[in-house]
């Protein structure tokens, strides 16, 4: 079981705007550690998307943006498109576990 | 740019050693943290340890009494080894480079590869 808390999945039609939720606890997002997120398409390995909350590799379109607050971060994706279908993955450490820890993922569609 | 390189054996039997080695090209393995991770078939990511340039380690602490992550700077490479296998270490295992002091984050991941443990 993760220690982070994602929603399964979400989905929206081409050129709507979705966001993904990561629930943490205190012992990791409440704390105050950053939170990062990763794009995994089918048969590939993660890439890194959104790091230390709010700040895109180079090469990241900026349709996607991250955000934290309190015990929580969100990653928002504007003007969907069909090659954003994927499996999205948020990213912290805990203190409790003194290492990692991932979300359980949400599988995005694009209607 | 960076490039992570792994290989290793893909199939081992219960209580066998998995081994894998990840090499860094591109890129030296200095003043970085070099991390490993796995996925089970159809399941999420799990950190499983890392080891920085300096060769402190950190392990995910259901697994560090079967585990070893080192460090070869004169091949630019580093590796897992993971004894005492069962079907549940069967996973997709990936290195990957991580950046930052706590809270670390992996820009750099090899392509994976695939270990399963079967009788």
């Amino acid at each position: 079981q993760s220690v982070l808390t994602q929603p399964p999945s979400v989905s929206g039609a081409p050129g709507q705007r979705v966001v993904i939720s990561c629930t943490g606890t205190t012992s990791n997002i409440g704390t105050g550690y950053d939170v990062h997120w990763y794009q995994q398409l089918p048969g590939t390995a993660p890439k890194l998307l959104i790091y230390e909350n709010t700040n895109r590799p180079s090469g990241v379109p900026d349709r996607f943006s991250g955000s934290r607050s309190g015990t929580s971060a969100s990653l928002a994706i504007t003007g969907l498109q069909a090659e954003d279908e994927a499996d999205y993955y948020c990213h912290s450490y805990d203190s409790g576990l003194r290492g990692s820890v991932f979300g359980s993922g949400t599988k995005v569609t694009v209607l | 740019q960076v490039q992570l390189q792994q290989w290793g054996a893909g199939l081992l039997k219960p209580s066998e050693t998995l081994s894998l080695t990840c090499g860094v090209f591109g890129g030296s393995l200095s003043d970085h943290y070099w991390s490993w991770i796995r996925q089970s078939p159809g399941s999420g990511l799990e950190w499983i340890g890392e080891i920085h340039s300096s060769g402190r380690t950190y392990f995910d602490p259901s697994l560090k009494s079967r585990l070893t992550i080192s460090l070869d700077t004169s091949k630019n490479q580093f590796s897992l080894r993971l004894s005492s296998v069962t079907a549940a270490d069967t996973a997709i295992y990936y290195c990957a480079r991580g950046r930052g002091v706590i809270g670390r984050f992996f820009d750099h991941w090899g392509r994976g590869t695939l270990v399963t443990v079967s009788s």
